[in-house]
């Protein structure tokens, strides 16, 4: 049981480059998300798929795409890279059983992107 | 739209003192609150959480917090840090339903010294 498992763990980019985060979990649970962390800003939410077949914005969507590909795996997609874009890259999940309420979400082990 | 405000950015302490981290969160409704933390060069791992209960809840490692309603707040506690206490602290909350992402305070850089 490996938990969320992300690919690459390190990347480096140059500007105008395009790319795909992958992300995968083999919990079974039914939600996954993209979070972006940012020196003094906390995590912040870039797309979440609430079950297999939706996607909705977070936060701070503008320059990626996602795609759920099946319950399992949730990709992450930089079309054109830019500077802004430097930052370490965390997937979750969550289970999301019964009411939602409480369910904690269980992070992947990050991707570092630097774009230059 | 939900914020979360934690007080203190950085904090230094040194080893068996007492450890209390400020959070509040802006949400009127009902909200599910954590906190995580991110040892250096780690993923983040879940210390406690609230959705419903005892307002005060006890996490791993000796971490407990309390969920004070009137005061929007979940401040985090520990009686005697160790040196391995040393990490980043995140408070987070989300909605009742729980689906939607989280949202993050901007977190606090903890060093514990020997």
């Amino acid at each position: 049981n490996a938990g969320v498992t992300q690919t690459p763990k390190f990347q480096v980019l140059k500007t105008g480059q395009s790319m795909t985060l992958q992300c995968a979990q083999d919990m079974n649970h039914n939600s996954m998300y993209w979070y972006r962390q940012d020196p003094g800003m906390g995590l912040r939410l870039i797309y979440y798929s609430a079950s297999e077949g939706t996607t909705d914005k977070g936060e701070v969507p503008n320059g990626y795409n996602v795609s759920r590909l099946n319950k399992r795996e949730f990709s992450l997609r930089l079309e054109s890279a830019a500077p802004s874009q430097t930052s370490v890259y965390f997937c979750a999940s969550t289970p999301l059983m019964g009411s939602g309420r409480g369910n904690e979400q269980f992070f992947g082990p990050g991707t570092r992107l630097t774009v230059l | 739209a939900q914020s979360v405000s934690q007080h203190n950015h950085h904090v230094i302490l040194s080893e068996a003192a007492s450890l209390e981290l400020g959070c509040n969160y802006s949400y009127g409704g009902t909200v599910n609150l954590f906190w995580y933390v991110q040892y250096p060069g780690q993923h983040l791992q879940l210390l406690l959480k609230y959705f419903s209960g005892d307002p005060l809840v006890k996490g791993i490692k000796g971490f407990e917090a309390e969920f004070i309603k009137s005061k929007f707040s979940f401040n985090l506690r520990k009686p005697s840090v160790q040196w391995s206490d040393t990490a980043e602290y995140f408070c987070a909350v989300n909605s009742g339903g729980g689906a939607d992402g989280l949202t993050f305070g901007k977190g606090t850089h903890l060093i514990i010294q020997p």
